[in-house]
């Protein structure tokens, strides 16, 4: 039980264009999903909180115009980055948790972009 | 001063031998403590999730919490090749919906046949 997914595993795109990346969790309810990226040989760093219904809480240093997250049901986020350059390819992770006080996130396997 | 402090490695060890993982932090707000694995270009793994101050064993692994001293370590025994991997630390704090989970930089392992 407890997975996540995501889709695409990987893409590249040509700079200024804008790429979906979509997060589904496939057997649980999540509540909340956060985005992560992670760049090379660096930890993944929390790009912003998702809860369903209700617009996405960001962390500082994130632009919110320019990754824009959708959370329209319980069993998928999206993560929409608009007009993309090469310093925005990074690893892309997403993951989910049913908002139970003592849940765990489950990870999803993850998202390569390449800006061109 | 980083919330999370671990070190990147690379850390290399024969097959068999007992490895030592290790992450300070600084925010007392941590309340939950796990370990990750994450291979090349794939999603963490969740290994080892713990709350409390004390030793927690599942199979080769034990993790390890000193809330006083603000440190965790992750041991593995009898280390094989499959277990190269990096290993990531992550704290969190807030639960729910209002979770925040901070990882730390990865310790990469490689053990050698």
């Amino acid at each position: 039980g407890a997975v996540v997914s995501q889709h695409p595993s990987r893409v590249i795109c040509k700079s200024g264009t804008s790429v979906k990346i979509e997060c589904r969790s496939l057997d649980f309810q999540a509540t909340t999903m956060f985005w992560y990226r992670q760049f090379p040989k660096q930890s993944l760093m929390l790009m912003a909180t998702s809860n369903e219904g209700s617009k996405a809480t960001y962390e500082q240093g994130v632009e919110k115009d320019k990754f824009l997250i959708n959370h329209a049901s319980l069993t998928l986020s999206t993560l929409t980055v608009t007009s993309a350059h090469p310093e925005d390819s990074s690893f892309y992770i997403c993951s989910a948790t049913t908002g139970l006080s003592d849940d765990e996130q489950f990870f999803g396997p993850g998202t390569r972009l390449t800006v061109l | 001063q980083k919330e999370v402090e671990q070190d990147p490695g690379p850390l290399s060890v024969p097959e068999g031998a007992i490895v030592s993982l290790n992450c300070t932090y600084s925010n007392s707000a941590f309340q939950y403590f796990m370990w990750y694995r994450q291979y090349s270009r794939k999603g963490p793994e969740l290994l080892m999730y713990t709350y409390s101050s004390g030793n927690k064993e599942d199979g080769r692994f034990t993790a390890q919490v000193d809330k006083s001293s603000k440190y965790i370590s992750l041991f593995i025994r009898d280390s094989q090749p499959s277990d190269s991997a990096t290993y990531l630390c992550a704290m969190r704090s807030g639960s729910g919906g209002y979770q925040k989970v901070t990882f730390g930089t990865g310790t990469k392992l490689q053990v050698i046949p």
